[in-house]
């Protein structure tokens, strides 16, 4: 199947420092991709939509200055954590929508990204 | 908005047994996609089975079925033959027409009993 990978795996930061996370598509195209947060057990959280050659799309609560997103090409998508504090310390994931060569529609996650801010 | 629920936090099943996790789904499309995705202790989001809303015919894999039920919005998961493998989290998602981003449910934490 289609592969996205993610890096760092792991981060640790100091408070007030920002963190950048990379998610790439490494076999396949994505004009868009997907971030995701997920805290200590419970579900995933879209954070935002992130558009190849354009502004990303927010989700409400989600403040766009805090978490950057940037979609240089069509393989790699990238989330700035800014000023980063211990409340954003979480489990980030990231996916990118795909057709199999059936022509069915999958979405494949990164193996995300742990922040832990101190 | 569409929301996805999964009224089971936890089940347990034994070893080489079947066991049935449930989810409803609330949404007006009538063009959407259905998943269910598993999720180790590694974190990683592992497709488990897809199906497609215009499919009558219940997706399969292996081990894994699904019992779709559009009227009702009903879409669980069946594992067959139970492996301790398959402990996870297990969270069922939809995902509208287009480029539109998953929507997931809380999640049902399965334990694999030997």
């Amino acid at each position: 199947g289609a592969v996205v990978s993610q890096h760092p795996s792991w981060v640790i930061c100091k408070s007030g420092t920002s963190v950048k996370i990379e998610c790439r598509s490494l076999d396949f195209q994505a004009t868009t991709m997907f971030w995701y947060r997920q805290f200590p057990k419970q579900s995933l959280m879209l954070m935002a939509t992130s558009n190849e050659g354009s502004k990303a799309t927010y989700e409400q609560g989600v403040e766009k200055d805090k978490f950057l997103i940037n979609h240089a090409s069509l393989t790699l998508s990238t989330l700035t954590v800014t000023s980063a504090h211990p409340e954003d310390s979480s489990f980030y994931i990231c996916s990118a929508p795909t057709r199999g060569a059936s022509g069915q529609e999958t979405q494949y996650f990164g193996p995300g990204t742990r922040l832990l801010v101190l | 908005a569409q929301t996805v629920t999964q009224s089971q936090p936890e089940m347990s099943v034994q070893e080489a047994e079947t066991v049935t996790l449930s989810c409803t789904y609330d949404t007006s499309e009538s063009d959407y996609y259905l998943f269910w995705y598993k999720q180790p202790p590694s974190r990683q989001m592992i497709l488990v089975i897809r199906q497609e809303a215009y499919k009558q015919q219940n997706a399969t894999e292996n081990r894994f079925s699904v019992n779709f039920q559009k009227a009702a919005k009903s879409f669980s998961l069946k594992i067959s033959d139970s492996q301790l493998g398959d402990a996870a989290m297990y969270f069922c998602a939809y995902k509208g027409s287009g480029n539109t981003p998953l929507v997931f449910g809380k999640g049902t934490r399965l334990s694999v009993i030997a």
